[in-house]
């Protein structure tokens, strides 16, 4: 099967500047996830999806971060403005659902975003 | 926080050695992943753990949970050089549908 696929790879932007990533999970996943990963640490949940509704946001910064998934399937994730702390790999993974029970995640290989 | 922690943060191997990785979490749990995670890439699932289970085997790997010390380790034996990698455990929360991941350890396995 196809993994999870993240555009961009890498990303440069000056502070105050606005950005955005795109996610496409495993077809049929009715789980998508946004982690921002900062060097030398593990990933942090930003935004759960269940299919097109927000389960869990709590971590995510509202004032400038925000996601969407339209029609339960492909997910962006927007940055406006970006701030130099929001340097960080945005990792996108998805999986499947079952009730009670947490799934084997699905991980793409992120976007590296560099604030300048 | 929930959040696991490893011990070692890193660890230095030569190859065919084995490598033990021991993650701590603070709250009750229904189960614990193990990922891995290559540089530049994205984390690769591992193994999945039950909170009624005490240990489990896929291939080179071994995991342990000790749930009364809230504890897990990751063993993996005969290591390659192909086994360099962060290692990261995740725990959820009873009744929480997502995971918190650890700070992770790096491993280094010399050929």
């Amino acid at each position: 099967e196809a993994g999870v696929a993240q555009s961009p790879r890498y990303k440069i932007i000056e502070k105050r500047q606005s950005v955005a990533f795109w996610c496409n999970p495993i077809s049929g996943h009715a789980t998508l996830y946004w982690y921002q990963q900062i060097l030398g640490q593990g990933p942090k949940l930003l935004i759960q999806f269940q299919n097109n509704g927000v389960v869990d946001d709590s971590q995510l910064p509202k004032d400038r971060f925000s996601a969407e998934r339209l029609k339960g399937v492909d997910s962006t994730l927007k940055i406006q403005p970006a701030k130099l702390e929001d340097s960080a790999v945005y990792l996108c993974a998805s999986s499947t659902f079952l009730t009670g029970e947490n799934q084997p995640q699905h991980f793409g290989d992120g976007t590296r975003l560099s604030i300048l | 926080s929930q959040q696991g922690e490893e011990d070692p943060q890193a660890l230095s191997i030569q190859e065919g050695e084995n490598a033990t990785m021991n993650c701590s979490y603070k709250t009750s749990i229904n189960n614990l992943q193990w990922y891995r995670q290559n540089s530049g890439r994205g984390l690769v699932h591992l193994i999945l753990i039950r909170s009624n289970e005490r240990e489990k085997h896929s291939g080179r790997l071994r995991v342990t949970l000790d749930t009364s010390k809230k504890s897990s380790s990751l063993l993996i034996t005969a290591s390659r050089a192909a086994d360099t990698a962060s290692y990261f455990c995740a725990t959820d929360r009873a009744g929480a549908n997502n995971l918190f991941f650890g700070t992770g350890t790096r491993l280094t396995v010399i050929p």
